[in-house]
This record gives C-alpha cells, sequence and structure tokens, in this order.
C-alpha cells in the first residue's frame, strides 16, 4: 500500500492494550483541533475532536487530552485492536479569520497480535 | 450519505505536462480544501475555496491553482509538472464555518516521470 510517511515515530503496542499518541501543536492560538487516521492507501479519516475550552472529551474508544499549557493534544485508544493499526495525526485550526488546518508530522501505530 | 470524492484515484505525468484534477465534497457542504501529502513534508495546506471563491492559500508556486463551481465541486490544477510533484492530493469536504471537522476523500496519486 501507500507510505504516508517512511520516518514516522512509531508506536507498537499489544492487542488488548491502551493506546497513547502524542502530539505537540504550534499556535497557542488554535482553538480547535482533530485527530484524523489514514490507514495505508486511504485519506484521513475522522475520529475525534476537541475545542479550546474542554480538556478532555470522550468517544467511542477514544479520549482526547488537551493541555494548553505546553500545548500538547494526546489519543487515548481503548483495547487497542488490530484494526486501529495506522498512522494517527493531530491537526489544529489557527483563528485567523480563515479556514486551514496545520497537520502534525504523524505517529504510525502497530498493534501486535 | 455519500463521501467526498477524487478523481481519477492514480495519475502518472511526464515532466513539463499540466495535470487537473477533481472533488465532489459531501452534498451541502460548501467548503473545499486541498492538500499535498509526502512522505517528506506530510500534510501541507494547499488552498481552500468556500462558495466558489478562494479563501486562504498555503505556501505553494503558482503552479498551483484550483477553482470551484457553483455546485461546490472543485478541480485542482498543476501546470509544467516537476518531480517533485509527485503525491497524495488530497481533498477536505467541510460545512465551512470555523471550528468544524473537515472529511477527506481517498485522495488522487499523481506520479510525475
Amino acid at each position: 500500500g501507500e507510505s504516508v510517511g517512511l520516518h514516522l515515530p512509531t508506536l507498537s503496542v499489544q492487542e488488548g492494550d491502551n493506546s497513547i499518541i502524542n502530539c505537540a501543536y504550534s499556535n497557542s492560538a488554535s482553538d480547535y483541533f482533530i485527530w484524523y487516521k489514514q490507514e495505508s492507501g486511504k485519506g484521513p479519516q475522522f475520529i475525534i475532536d476537541i475545542r479550546s475550552n474542554m480538556d478532555k472529551r470522550q468517544g467511542q474508544r477514544v479520549t482526547v487530552l488537551l493541555n494548553k499549557t505546553v500545548k500538547h493534544l494526546s489519543l487515548q485508544i481503548a483495547a487497542t485492536q488490530p484494526g486501529d493499526s495506522a498512522v494517527y495525526f493531530c491537526a489544529e485550526n489557527i483563528p485567523s479569520g480563515t479556514y486551514k488546518y496545520i497537520f502534525g508530522t504523524g505517529t504510525r501505530l502497530k498493534v501486535l497480535a | 450519505k455519500a463521501g467526498v470524492t477524487q478523481t481519477p484515484r492514480y495519475l502518472i505525468k511526464t515532466r513539463g505536462q499540466q495535470v487537473t484534477l477533481s472533488c465532489s465534497p459531501i452534498s451541502g457542504h460548501r467548503s473545499v480544501s486541498w492538500y499535498q501529502q509526502t512522505p517528506g513534508q506530510g500534510l501541507q495546506f494547499l488552498f481552500e475555496y468556500f462558495s466558489e471563491t478562494q479563501r486562504n492559500k498555503g505556501n505553494f508556486p503558482g503552479r498551483f491553482s484550483g477553482r470551484q463551481f457553483s455546485n461546490s465541486r472543485s478541480e485542482m490544477n498543476v501546470s509544467t509538472l516537476e518531480l517533485g510533484d509527485s503525491a497524495l492530493y488530497l481533498c477536505a469536504s467541510s460545512l465551512g464555518h470555523m471550528n468544524t471537522e473537515a472529511f477527506f476523500g481517498q485522495g488522487t496519486r499523481l506520479t510525475v516521470v
């Protein structure tokens, strides 16, 4: 399949364990964040979002944590499954009156059976 | 509800040629953004269109251009292709308001030889 990044940081996790993927964002003024999942040969898929007035948001098996003090986002995946293997990107939206996202470099998650 | 559709999925062009890529957004979405994805640079913002107007532009040369039609479908064009333009070109569709999620298509894999 297509490679989205040859030198991405990789996180290897045993099936059934929890995964934590981290992201440092660039702009302290960013007020909206999204986590995307990209599987080989596919476009990024929306997972979960969070606004800057929140510290935590939960979805189905996923939780996003936002620490504005240190400009840090994390994505927690509970009970990781083989289908979770993919590259994960965080994206930040900078409120400049325009609409564009700045993406992080991505983290490759490998789920070990 | 149909997702974001990009055509073609794969394209091979020769240096110096030009290419046009197409994106049909999710029905009701008025914003279309384009991104270039390469292993070395990750996801880079190209431009965003909303109601047939370019609202924002990334740091790409003038060889990269786009447009949006009244039905929200968008095209991007790259003229005088260079080897370095080989990439996965992704289109994202959204309602177009601040802090709303963007949904991606599968992308067009462009190879310049």
